[in-house]
């Protein structure tokens, strides 16, 4: 299958810095990224949809000026953590999806950002 | 709105014993359905999944039958392996963008 590669897969950052996560389809070109949030054992949240070219669909609940999400290429999309927090510690999964419909995303390792 | 709700975990079983996985959705409308894979250090991967009512995905000796009057998905394997130890993830797709609504995950740990 396609592989989605995510960057970095651990981060350590201060309270107050600002964090960026690359999410890049290696040998396809999304035309659609979704950016999840995952609390230990709890489920994957949808934060945002993003398509090439256009402003994020953030969904309800999540703070666009905080998660500031960037998808310039069909093949890069970033997910900036702004003046970070402790609590905005977690794990965040990207996915790629080529296509519409029923097309299948397929998802980076997840980076996970602990904010001290 | 839309849910997914999954059976909680952890699972612990010996080797070739029989699994399920119970998962049962809420939804508005007629979702796809979908059980994803997550192995320790990896992304998740698609592992089966099943587009219409009494559809059966299968894969790697995985199965699950998508069943409209019961609203449920649930996992299937008839002999479980050590290297079938993963984290577990039903999910539903449905909406403009399809995007993928998840249950909470279980882990699965099979023992020799």
């Amino acid at each position: 299958g396609a592989v989605v590669s995510q960057h970095p897969s651990r981060v350590i950052c201060k309270s107050g810095t600002s964090v960026k996560i690359e999410c890049r389809s290696l040998d396809f070109q999304a035309t659609t990224m979704f950016w999840y949030r995952q609390f230990p054992k709890q489920s994957l949240m949808l934060m945002a949809t993003s398509n090439e070219g256009s402003k994020a669909t953030y969904e309800q609940g999540v703070e666009k000026d905080k998660f500031l999400i960037n998808h310039a290429s069909l093949t890069l999309s970033t997910l900036t953590v702004t003046s970070a927090h402790p609590e905005d510690s977690s794990f965040y999964i990207c996915s790629a999806r080529l296509g519409g419909g029923l097309a299948e995303a397929f998802f980076g390792q997840g980076t996970r950002l602990t904010v001290v | 709105g839309n849910s997914v709700t999954q059976m909680e975990g952890p699972v612990t079983l010996s080797e070739e014993a029989f699994l399920t996985i119970n998962c049962t959705y809420t939804a508005t409308g007629y979702p796809s359905l979908f059980w994803y894979v997550q192995y320790p250090g990896e992304g998740l991967q698609l592992l089966l999944k099943a587009t219409k009512a009494d559809d059966k995905g299968s894969n790697k000796g995985f199965e699950a039958t998508y069943r409209k009057e019961t609203t449920s998905f649930h996992l299937e394997k008839g002999s479980v392996q050590v290297s079938d130890s993963a984290v577990y993830f039903c999910a539903l797709s449905l909406g403009s963008a399809r995007q993928l609504t998840f249950g909470s995950g279980t882990q699965l740990t099979v023992l020799p």
